[in-house]
């Protein structure tokens, strides 16, 4: 059984860019939630797919957006990157509504 | 915003001591969750206690709930190096027709060889 993997690990960007992360959820998980995680904090919910709908999101602007695929993969975009987005950005998948959700690797993110 | 806190901010203690870490959250919950995280790097769950639980174990680990008091806390005993990373507790809370996880700002635990 794969687990969640998250492309690419690292990535460096100058602020105004475009960026999107990528994520491939565990086999068998139609839900997946995207988080942020700033350093020295917890993890912060930007929004969630289930069956490629977005059906919740968190205290983010909408330059955060979000696809999920047939294949239940799923894209972050984040528009007109400003310095404070630099983070830790953390794909998590469950099957369905399961309380519990199993976490990629992240992708580092640094807005210069 | 945040709904756990984590309590302490950092712990350090030898190899075979036990750790404590407690969590306080803010509103009802239906369960509660503690996650993992080395360096940096993805959450792994560790373990999940439902409302109408007061104990829970799994190896090593031992964690408890008190709705009334709207805590947690997780003891890890006989401690190992590995056990070295940030513990966050998580509490599933609805968010349209989602159900997100909220996070505290967790504890640093460092386990001396």
């Amino acid at each position: 059984e794969t687990g969640v993997t998250q492309s690419p690990t690292h990535l460096i960007k100058t602020r105004g860019q475009q960026v999107t992360l990528r994520c491939s959820s565990q086999s068998g998980h139609n839900t997946v939630s995207w988080y942020q995680q700033a350093l020295g904090q917890g993890p912060q919910f930007i929004f969630q797919y289930y069956r490629e709908e977005e059906n919740g999101r968190g205290n983010f602007p909408p330059r955060f957006s979000g696809l999920q695929f047939p294949n239940y993969s799923s894209e972050l975009n984040v528009n007109a990157l400003e310095l404070d987005d630099s983070a830790l950005y953390l794909c998590a998948s469950s099957p369905g509504q399961q309380e519990t959700q199993y976490f990629g690797p992240g992708t580092r993110l640094l807005v210069l | 915003s945040q709904q756990g806190e984590e309590d302490p901010q950092a712990l350090s203690i030898q190899e075979g001591e036990n750790a404590t870490m407690n969590c306080s959250y803010k509103t009802s919950i239906n369960n509660l969750q503690w996650y993992r995280q080395n360096s940096g790097r993805g959450l792994v769950h560790l373990i999940l206690i439902r409302s109408n639980e007061r104990e829970k174990h799994s190896g090593r680990l031992r964690v408890t709930l008190d709705t009334s008091k709207k805590s947690s806390s997780l003891l890890i005993t006989a401690s190992r190096a590995a056990d070295t990373a940030s513990y966050f507790c998580a509490t599933p809370i609805s968010s349209g027709s989602a159900r997100q996880l909220t996070f505290g700002s967790g504890t640093q635990l460092t386990v001396l060889p």
